[in-house]
């Protein structure tokens, strides 16, 4: 079936330092893919995503590039700030025609950003 | 500009107990969903619809039963709280299947003792 794995947290850096997130999934289909982050206390938030392969989602200075080859789609950015705290999700939703369209999703990266 | 509204924020049952939690959106949207969040882990799929009067089954749904008379309102049941029901409730909505954006509620954090 469809899942998807993601770097296990919790990853603690440095204001203005990289970020990256791993992401890989698993899928039958062509999922679309996505990045949703929950601050403390809140719901998911829809932060990018990619319908297809070799698409580049971005917003807010994240950015994840949709690879098939390698069924990826890491996170990125390139210099966090402490606003930046909070968990990331990955997930995929399958498109085909079997699927309710709902969304698989990794276990979470909690980032803490010290200024 | 209210999107998905969840109620209560926060509820503690006793085993045995019952509840609903109430999920309501504004949105228009054919597609509801309700999740669970277990510490550590990613949210899992309870329940979901796909419109008024068609419901079906996620990936972890016992002890759980919803109904979806209008597009707007999809509650969540719970019958007999026990403690492995202990979580946050996330329910969200989706105008088409899969390729867009899914809005979430503000989420249920509801503790059985």
């Amino acid at each position: 079936g469809n899942s998807v794995t993601q770097m296990e947290g919790p990853v603690t850096l440095s204001e203005e330092a990289f970020l990256t997130i791993n992401c890989t999934y698993t899928a039958t289909g062509y999922p679309s893919l996505f990045w949703y982050v929950q601050y403390p206390g809140e719901g998911l938030q829809l932060l990018l995503k990619a319908t297809k392969a070799d698409d580049k989602g971005s917003n807010k200075g994240f950015e994840a590039t949709y690879r098939k080859e390698t069924t990826s789609f890491h996170l990125e950015k390139g210099s966090v700030q402490v606003s930046d705290s909070a968990v990331y999700f990955c997930a995929l939703s399958d498109r085909d025609g079997g699927s309710q369209g709902n969304l698989i999703f990794g276990k979470g990266t909690k980032l803490s950003v010290k200024p | 500009n209210a999107g998905v509204t969840q109620t209560p924020k926060f509820r503690i049952l006793k085993i045995g107990q019952s509840m609903t939690l109430q999920c309501t959106q504004d949105m228009n949207h054919n597609y509801m969903y309700w999740y669970r969040q277990d510490p550590g882990m990613g949210l899992k799929l309870i329940y979901y619809s796909v419109g008024a009067g068609i419901t079906d089954k996620g990936e972890v749904p016992n002890g759980y039963n919803v109904s979806r008379s209008t597009t707007e309102d999809f509650p969540l049941r719970l019958e007999l709280a026990a403690p492995s029901q202990t979580s946050v409730y996330f329910c969200a909505s989706n105008t088409d299947r899969g390729n867009t954006e899914a809005f979430f509620g503000q989420g249920t954090r509801l503790t059985v003792v």
